[in-house]
């Protein structure tokens, strides 16, 4: 058990819609990552966030967005989903201070299938 | 991104050593080697991570090139639950960011 707790766990819903994941990080951590893995794609970094800021983007598309709130835990908002957005979405956390030295600990992750 | 070049898969036997070779040429000074594997539908896995020196925890150990153009992750006793995919990567402050970039990984099979 990584400490990371992402919920939920599965998910199916129509394209068009809209839905939102979220993460816990684990106790203390301050920076919060989201990645996308599709079976074609491979583990792609979207976005970072360290103590509630916006930290780093990466291949996140504009119909996605994600915060992290006082509390550390962030959520993932995605809409007008598209087939295409089926993957597993996997949330990470890692150390009070952000070094490259520090280790990432990664959730379970949330499997959504778009139909 | 700092590359990374790893085999696409290897084959080892349970209970025997293994050997997961990791080139990094481009390495920076302020680099450090990460290295995570991911089973089936889990989430990628901490294995272990080093700047120069060679490392051990109680999952493997690391052994870094003087030059630190390469590395190797070593399993001392593979087993069937070592079977994974491996990654290695280079890890650096960069933007204010020091996120994780994945490569392609190396698939590695544990025969019985």
């Amino acid at each position: 058990d990584s400490g990371v707790t992402q919920t939920p766990k599965h998910l199916i819903t129509a394209t068009g819609q809209r839905v939102t994941l979220r993460c816990s990080p684990r106790s203390g951590d301050l920076s919060v990552y989201w990645y996308q893995q599709s079976l074609d794609q491979g583990l792609q970094f979207l976005i970072q966030y360290y103590n509630g800021e916006e930290r780093a983007k990466g291949n996140i598309l504009e119909r996605f967005s994600a915060q992290q709130f006082p509390d550390l835990h962030s959520e993932l908002n995605l809409s007008s989903l598209e087939l295409g957005d089926s993957a597993l979405y996997f949330c990470a956390s890692s150390g009070k201070t952000a070094h490259s030295g520090n280790t990432i600990y990664f959730g379970e992750g949330s499997w959504l299938t778009v139909v | 991104d700092a590359k990374t070049t790893q085999p696409n898969s290897m084959e080892s036997n349970e209970e025997e050593p293994v050997h997961l070779p990791c080139n990094h040429s481009t390495i920076s000074g302020t680099d450090y080697i990460h290295w995570y594997r991911q089973l089936p539908s889990q989430g990628p896995e901490y294995v272990i991570h080093g700047l120069t020196s060679n490392v051990n925890n109680r999952m493997a150990s690391l052994a870094i090139a003087e030059d630190r153009k390469s590395s190797t992750l070593i399993l001392h006793r593979a087993t069937l639950r070592d079977a994974a995919v491996y990654y290695c990567i280079l890890r650096r402050t960069q933007g204010g960011s020091e996120k994780l970039v994945f490569g392609k990984g190396m698939k590695l099979t544990v025969n019985p």
